[in-house]
Order: C-alpha cells, then structure tokens, then sequence
C-alpha cells in the first residue's frame, strides 16, 4: 500500500519563488494535515483539511494556501517563498468518518525538505 | 500557550536499560487523547502507543508504556530494555476532544542508546 505520498522530498528555491507541494493518500481518509518541522524542533501545524472542500487554518499559516478538490489530494502551495519557510514539511491523514480519539491513528508522508535561500 | 511540553531536549540510556522520557500537557478537555511518536533519522515518523483520557490503565505496546498521571497532567513514555535501534527523535502529542480536528507535537526528546 503506498499510504501517503508526498513529491518533491527535496527542492531549493530561490527566495521569492512559488512551489506546490503536493500530497496524496489511498486510502480514503478524511481528515488530511500539513505541518512543518524546524531544525532540532517538534512539529507545527500548518493547515488541515476534514473532507473535499473543507480546509482550515493551524498554528502556523502565514505565507502558506492550500486546496482540497478531492478526498486523494492535499496539495500545499507556498507563494513567494521567504528563508523563513526552510524546513521539512510532513503531510499527514486520519481515517474513519468520525474523528474519535481511539484508535485514530495519524499516518504521515516521508517528509519533504525544502530550502530558500 | 504551550499545549505539550518536553522538557529533556536530550537523554542517554545505557543499552538494555530503560528509560523514561518526559510529557506533560495542558487542556481544559475531559475527553482527549495522547500519542507517543518515533522519529530515526530517516525521518518518517512512527506510530508507537495511544493512551485515552478515560482509560483507566495505562498503555502498553510491547517494550513501550505510558505512565498516565491525569491529575498532574503528564504522560511519560518508558521504554524497557533499550536497544541500539530505540536511538531516534521521540515526540509527544495530544488530540482534544472528540471531532477536534488538529493534533499538536511537543518539541521532542533525542534519544541516545550507548552500546
């Protein structure tokens, strides 16, 4: 099973440019996350996503969109990238039509190391 | 305000040890749930235990525990018998309420075993 799929795993961008990164999953879950994870720190949420159509806003949000057309996909689009924005970037998702607290367990991507210099 | 706390950026057990590795939390939810991840240098993250708010027990995944003290609002993570592979990234974090939606990290603990 390929679980969840992230693209690029690594990219250099210059500061001021635009990338996507983009995010899949097979197997039908819901509930779909971006976070972000700072040298040596823990990881923030960025934005997340209950259904097709549905995004909202985590801790950290700024300099960041994304979009939710399909259950499969969750891309992340970072417009007019800032050195600040260096990091590797996990995507995440949830199954079950209802988010309870047993026995959800969060599957995450590998992981996609971006630098802006 | 911080929702998880890790206050050991670093630990080191001798292989074949256990060790305990430190969480607390805060919420004003009676219903959430708590995670322990893994995180090798490899950089994937791994599932390792689930403790629930109204679980009476603590849980237990083979060579992991949690030792749940919901009145002082901590959930450490003990691991028996280190092995040379247990040396990783470990991260706390915590779901609240039922239909919440985000899950929040605590900043980590880097685990060392020595040989």
């Amino acid at each position: 099973n390929a679980g969840v799929t992230q693209t690029p795993k690594f990219r250099i961008l210059k500061i001021g440019q635009s990338m996507t990164l983009q995010c899949a999953q097979d197997m039908n879950h819901n509930y779909m996350y971006w976070y972000r994870q700072d040298p040596g720190m823990g990881l923030k949420l960025i934005y997340y996503s209950v259904g097709a159509g549905i995004t909202d806003k985590g801790e950290v949000p700024n300099g960041y969109n994304v979009s939710r057309s399909t259950t499969e996909d969750f891309p992340l689009r970072l417009e007019l990238a800032a050195p600040s924005q260096t990091s590797v970037y996990f995507c995440a998702s949830i199954g079950g039509q209802e988010l309870t607290l047993a026995g959800n367990t969060i599957y995450f991507g590998e992981g996609s190391w971006l630098t802006v210099v | 305000a911080q929702k998880i706390t890790q206050t050991q950026p670093g630990m080191f057990v001798q292989e074949k040890e256990a060790v305990t590795l430190d969480c607390t939390y805060d919420t004003s939810d009676q219903s959430y749930g708590l995670f322990w991840y893994k995180q090798p240098s490899s950089g994937e993250m791994i599932f390792l235990i689930y403790q629930g708010s109204y679980d009476e027990q603590n849980a237990t995944e083979g060579r992991y525990s949690l030792n749940f003290q919901k009145a002082r609002k901590s959930a450490n993570l003990v691991i028996s018998a280190s092995q040379l592979g247990d040396s990783a990234m470990y991260f706390c974090a915590m779901r609240e309420g039922v239909g919440n939606n985000d899950m929040r990290f605590g900043a980590g603990t880097r685990l060392t075993v020595k040989p």
